[in-house]
């Protein structure tokens, strides 16, 4: 136990549908992370939060959107996806503001299948 | 910016003997280097970092090296079992964002 959730831990949507990932980190961290994970690739960086302030945004489709209300919680609202989207989503936390120079802790994950 | 290679993507040893994964990076401004190890349906769990100002770095059975004039790094992993099996991952950053290689899955035979 890292000290991250994530809920749900799977999820299986349609093209059409509209669904919300949940992440909550009890660490006193404040930089907060989401990552996406595919099958032979590397993971890739989405997006990150910095005090609640989104500061990095690596070229994500639209129809991801992060929202984080507090250094805490994290979100991330799914809306028209693609199959290609299916995907093992990861939320990490760490201490900041020198994000990645300071350890970085993941959650479970949530393993999502885009139908 | 920063891109890190890691070798071999799998690798199978022999329960005790000894496996060695290594990871080049690109960026010589990058000073921070952790490892991740991934078990199956889990998130990656830090298992070992070092800094630019250390060589080498210990931890029991794991152990990490870095060679900052030649920008590679390398785990480590003495006298291995079966629970060592795993995907690990190697990372690189430098005030920026975790640039992760893709990953090296062990397979440890008993």
């Amino acid at each position: 136990e890292t000290g991250v959730t994530q809920t749900p831990r799977h999820l299986v949507m349609g093209m059409t549908n509209k669904k919300s990932l949940k992440c909550e980190q009890h660490l006193g961290h404040n930089a907060m992370y989401w990552y996406k994970q595919s099958a032979k690739k590397p993971l890739e960086l989405m997006f990150v939060y910095n005090f609640k302030e989104q500061t990095e945004n690596n070229s994500v489709p639209s129809r991801f959107s992060p929202e984080c209300p507090n250094s805490s919680h994290l979100f991330l609202h799914l809306h028209t996806l693609q199959p290609e989207d299916s995907a093992l989503y990861l939320c990490a936390s760490s201490q900041a503001p020198l994000l990645a120079v300071y350890e970085q802790y993941f959650g479970p994950g949530t393993r999502l299948t885009v139908t | 910016g920063e891109n890190v290679e890691q070798h071999p993507s799998t690798l199978s040893v022999q329960e005790g003997d000894s496996a060695v994964i290594k990871c080049t990076y690109s960026d010589s401004a990058s000073n921070y280097f952790p490892w991740y190890k991934q078990e199956l349906g889990k998130g990656p769990q830090l298992i070992i970092d070092i800094r630019s100002n250390v060589g080498e770095k210990k931890d029991q059975r794991i152990a990490v090296t870095l060679n900052k004039t030649a920008k590679h790094f390398s785990l480590h992993i003495t006298e291995t079992q079966p629970e060592d099996s795993a995907v690990y991952f190697c990372a690189a950053s430098g005030n920026t964002p975790l640039v992760f290689g893709k990953g090296t899955r062990l397979s440890v035979i008993a």
